[in-house]
């Protein structure tokens, strides 16, 4: 069984760099696309990008370039740094890994976690 | 790119079938047979129900079905049950992801 578990602060200050971490168990993060998604609280859902295990990424253009995300196949586990946060990042942030052929639909997800931007 | 048209809200009765749908454009929905669907509970994440328009991952009830007509693509649900009470998200591959709004399905 599959299973991601994001982790990293609650709490990030304005102009600071968002870090989150997800761990995959139950199954090898190589040969699979691996993709962060954000949800503001009462909103939709916000794709941030996604990483091959090869190093490959593709990001939400609408990000303007503040997103990185990498993979370490040794520790199994993807991050997702997001620089000059403001309010409008605030979110629940999830891991989820796309699927073949073009890592567009995600199954299985993270539980989430909430990150506040706020000084 | 902006985000795929969802209506807010669609409400139906136990037993029914209910359609919500989702609008893009010639550059998404149009463009690729890689729109998705996706249930959430209330503080829960999200759950596939459908992918590549139409397919339904193992374990996903086929009272759930999804199409695709030019530049929109529906999700059906019938035998509306009181446990299908949540958001539901489309979202097409555009070279990148997008998500509609999301719809909220009331159980009346």
């Amino acid at each position: 069984q599959v299973q991601l578990q994001e982790s990293g602060p609650g709490l990030v200050k304005p102009s600071e760099t968002l870090s989150l971490t997800c761990t995959v168990s139950g199954a090898s993060i190589t040969n699979n696309y691996w993709s962060w998604i954000r949800q503001p609280p009462g909103k939709g859902l916000e794709w941030i990008g996604q990483i091959y295990y090869g190093g490959s990424t593709v990001y939400n253009p609408s990000l303007n370039g503040r997103v990185t995300i990498s993979v370490d196949t040794s520790k199994s586990l993807f991050s997702l740094n997001l620089n000059s946060v403001t309010a409008a990042d605030t979110a629940v942030y999830y891991c989820a890994r796309g699927n073949w052929p073009l890592g567009d639909w995600f199954d299985p997800w993270g539980q989430g976690t909430l990150v506040t931007v706020s000084s | 790119q902006s985000a795929l048209t969802q209506p807010a809200s669609v409400s139906g009765s136990p037993g029914q079938a209910i359609t919500i749908s989702c609008t893009g454009t010639s550059s998404d929905i149009g463009a690729y047979n890689y729109v998705s669907w996706y249930q959430q509970h209330p503080g829960k994440a999200p759950k596939v129900l459908i992918y590549d328009v139409s397919s339904r991952p193992s374990g996903i009830s086929n009272r759930f079905s999804g199409s695709k007509s030019g530049n929109t693509a529906s999700l059906t649900i019938s035998g509306l049950q009181a446990e299908d009470e949540a958001y539901y998200y489309c979202s097409s591959y555009t070279g990148t992801v997008i998500f509609g709004g999301g719809t909220k399905l009331t159980v009346l």
